[in-house]
């Protein structure tokens, strides 16, 4: 069965320490990853997408993904996190026409 | 980059009303969907549209929920009527074909008393 899995609820780090929010995934085809940011009180902005090639994709603020698919995950990093990365960041898939998504890691960055 | 509007961001309606919720996609996008979203985390599909026809419902997606988007105005969302348990915020996301990236509005708050 397709689904997408976000382990970690809530993450809190220190602002300046490096940054990684796990994903993992369950797709039989060849999927279409996503990570989306959502800032309190707003919508989805997407961050960054994995189609194919280079395993290791870069977004937006500095943000990357590492597709893998021995492992089936889709982890987001960052080298060094500013208080305003504060916010909840979903992992999404996309198999054909249907989406699934993860339920969302909470990122708390403490000053 | 490519905005999705949403109207209203926010309405208070009494149980029992109908509420219709618009949103206007990205103008070249085909393909447009509603997402629940409850407890500010958990992003539950509604249902997704193509081509002026519902191409997958989930079972949030109810008797009295409708959807249309008539002569290519807004992609609307119709409750009624409504329930306690349909306050959430809504979001309308669309994309240019069933495979490629979702765009999504600011969300409309509904609650309802």
């Amino acid at each position: 069965a397709q689904s997408v899995t976000q382990p970690d609820a809530r993450v809190t780090v220190s602002e300046g320490a490096s940054l990684q929010l796990r994903c993992k995934y369950s797709y039989s085809g060849t999927p279409y990853l996503f990570w989306y940011v959502q800032y309190p009180r707003q919508g989805l902005q997407l961050l960054l997408k994995y189609y194919s090639g280079d395993p290791v994709v870069q977004g937006v603020n500095g943000f990357e993904a590492e597709f893998s698919k021995s492992n089936s995950s889709f982890h987001l990093r960052k080298a060094s996190v500013h208080w305003s990365d504060s916010a909840v960041y979903f992992c999404v898939l996309r198999g054909g026409d249907r989406i699934f998504f993860g339920d969302g890691t909470q990122l708390v960055v403490k000053p | 980059g490519p905005k999705v509007l949403q109207i209203p961001s926010h309405q208070i309606i009494d149980m029992g009303q109908m509420v219709t919720l618009n949103c206007d996609p990205v103008s070249n996008h085909l393909y447009f969907y509603w997402y629940k979203q409850i407890l500010g985390q958990q992003m539950e599909f509604l249902v997704n549209f193509y081509n002026g026809k519902v191409m997958e419902k989930s079972k949030l997606f109810k008797d009295q929920f409708s959807v249309e988007r008539p002569d290519g105005s807004y992609f609307t969302l119709k409750i009624q009527p409504t329930a306690l348990e349909d306050s959430a915020v809504y979001f309308c996301a669309s994309s240019v074909t069933g495979g490629n990236t979702l765009y999504f509005g600011e969300g409309s708050r509904l609650i309802v008393v």
